[in-house]
């Protein structure tokens, strides 16, 4: 059974561009939670997805990000106009059902904004 | 505001000796969480702890809860050097609004260990 599966893992992008990140799941999951890690800090819960629906967003910047899981296909979090702050590792975790003790985190991805 | 404060941040152990990284936190949960993070890597579950009282033991590590404390430990036994990591504990946010799945997580203690 594959893990949670992450890509890219790594990410450059210059100031202003998009970055798309995406995340599946673990076969039988459907919920999707995004966190974001700057350098030297914990992880920060950004937003909790179930298929379809946002469940809570109340970690997302308000402007510039926004989070997807579609019904099908793997959930996106997308960040448009790039700023340098955003520089950060991006981990997302699944789970069967909202439990938190199940949550299963994927590899990461590492953006970096030149 | 919820908080999750683990000391100390950073750890230099010698190898076969014992310490303790405190993880305290400002809600009423009754479950506390321990992942280690290799450099570079993603983090990996090592505790669930689910009730007052819990502990939890797995080779060296061993993790405890007093929620009346508000208080989890992880005591590292004869550390080694494949210990090298670091540790991050947290708690669920539910109970100031957020989902389950809202994960607050400390800072985190990097821990090196020695020969």
């Amino acid at each position: 059974n594959a893990g949670v599966m992450q890509n890219p893992r790594h990410l450059v992008r210059r100031r202003g561009q998009e970055a798309r990140l995406r995340c599946s799941p673990m076969k039988g999951h459907s919920h999707v939670y995004w966190y974001r890690q700057l350098p030297e800090e914990g992880l920060k819960f950004m937003v909790y997805l179930q298929k379809e629906n946002i469940i809570d967003e109340s970690g997302m910047p308000k402007e510039r990000f926004s989070a997807e899981f579609p019904k099908e296909g793997p959930s996106i979090l997308r960040i448009q106009q790039v700023v340098r702050g955003d520089s950060a590792a991006y981990f997302c975790a699944s789970s069967r059902s909202q439990v938190v003790h199940e949550q299963y985190f994927g590899p990461g991805t590492r953006l970096t904004v030149t | 505001e919820l908080k999750v404060e683990q000391n100390p941040l950073f750890l230099s152990m010698q190898e076969g000796k014992n310490y303790t990284i405190y993880c305290n936190y400002s809600t009423t949960s009754d479950r506390l969480y321990w992942y280690r993070q290799d450099p570079g890597k993603s983090l990996e579950s090592l505790f669930v702890l689910l009730s007052n009282g819990a502990v939890k033991q797995e080779g060296r590590l061993m993790a405890s809860l007093d929620t009346k404390a508000r208080l989890s430990t992880l005591h590292i036994t004869a550390a080694v050097h494949d210990l090298s990591a670091t540790y991050f504990c947290a708690v669920d946010g539910v109970r100031y609004g957020g989902s389950q799945g809202n994960l607050i997580f400390g800072k985190g203690t990097k821990l090196s260990v020695k020969p």
